[in-house]
């Protein structure tokens, strides 16, 4: 069973930097099944990032993610203040789901 | 607009049972594979099962294999969780959600809590 790391666990930034939150696998992993979902307190997880680097529909582009085989990145260009929040990545391998534990972004 | 709604959320005795509903509208119910997935109070995100858009293909997480059961009804747009044999960590609240290999729509949630 693949396991997903995420770092950091929290990441304390100001409106308008940058954020690149990190999305490590146990093993390669194919690129087409890794997403990411942002969830706010008190509500479901949305959708942000399909097949490592599609945006969902929706989501603005300030919104990014890239890379492949074990390491994926999601980059917010420019902190909004409604991006304060938990990020989860998400894989699909041999009929499992698995998510990462999360990120938190929070303001500095 | 597409839309997801969970019922039957509760309070129930470690070893009882419990019965969640989902349903759906906005959209092709019966094209959609369709989802549980659970989060523990201040916790993460845990899949528990899918369904197939027919029904003919069903998975559980290790965790709750053989005490739930997934089901749906794709006449009546409804999905279904049967809770058996609870246990205190399946205390969490349960989304119902929709997509092959990736959740693009979310219901709100049932908070499911576990307790004597």
């Amino acid at each position: 069973e693949i396991v997903l790391t995420q770092s950091p666990g929290t990441l304390s930034l100001s409106p308008g930097e940058r954020a690149t939150l990190s999305c490590r696998a146990s093993q390669s992993v194919s690129a087409n099944f890794l997403a990411w979902y942002q969830q706010k307190l008190g509500q479901p997880p949305r959708l942000l990032i399909y097949g490592a680097s599609n945006r969902a529909t929706g989501i603005p582009d300030r919104f990014s993610g890239s890379g492949s085989g074990t390491d994926f990145t999601l980059t917010i260009s420019r902190l909004e203040p409604e991006d304060f929040a938990v990020y989860y990545c998400q894989l699909y391998d041999s009929s499992l789901f698995t998510f990462g534990p999360g990120t938190k972004v929070d303001i500095k | 607009e597409v839309q997801l709604v969970e019922s039957g959320g509760g309070l129930v005795q470690p070893g009882g049972s419990l019965r969640l509903s989902c349903a759906a509208s906005g959209f092709t119910f019966s094209t959609f594979w369709m989802h549980w997935v659970r989060q523990a109070p201040g916790k993460g995100l845990v899949w528990v099962s899918r369904i197939s858009s027919d029904g003919s293909i069903i998975d559980y997480a290790d965790s709750v294999k053989g005490r739930f059961t997934i089901s749906r009804d794709n006449a009546k747009n409804t999905l279904d969780l049967q809770m058996n044999s609870l246990r205190a960590e399946d205390t969490a609240i349960y989304f119902c959600t929709r997509g092959s290999y990736r959740f693009d729509c979310w219901g709100p949630g049932a908070l499911v809590s576990v307790s004597s």
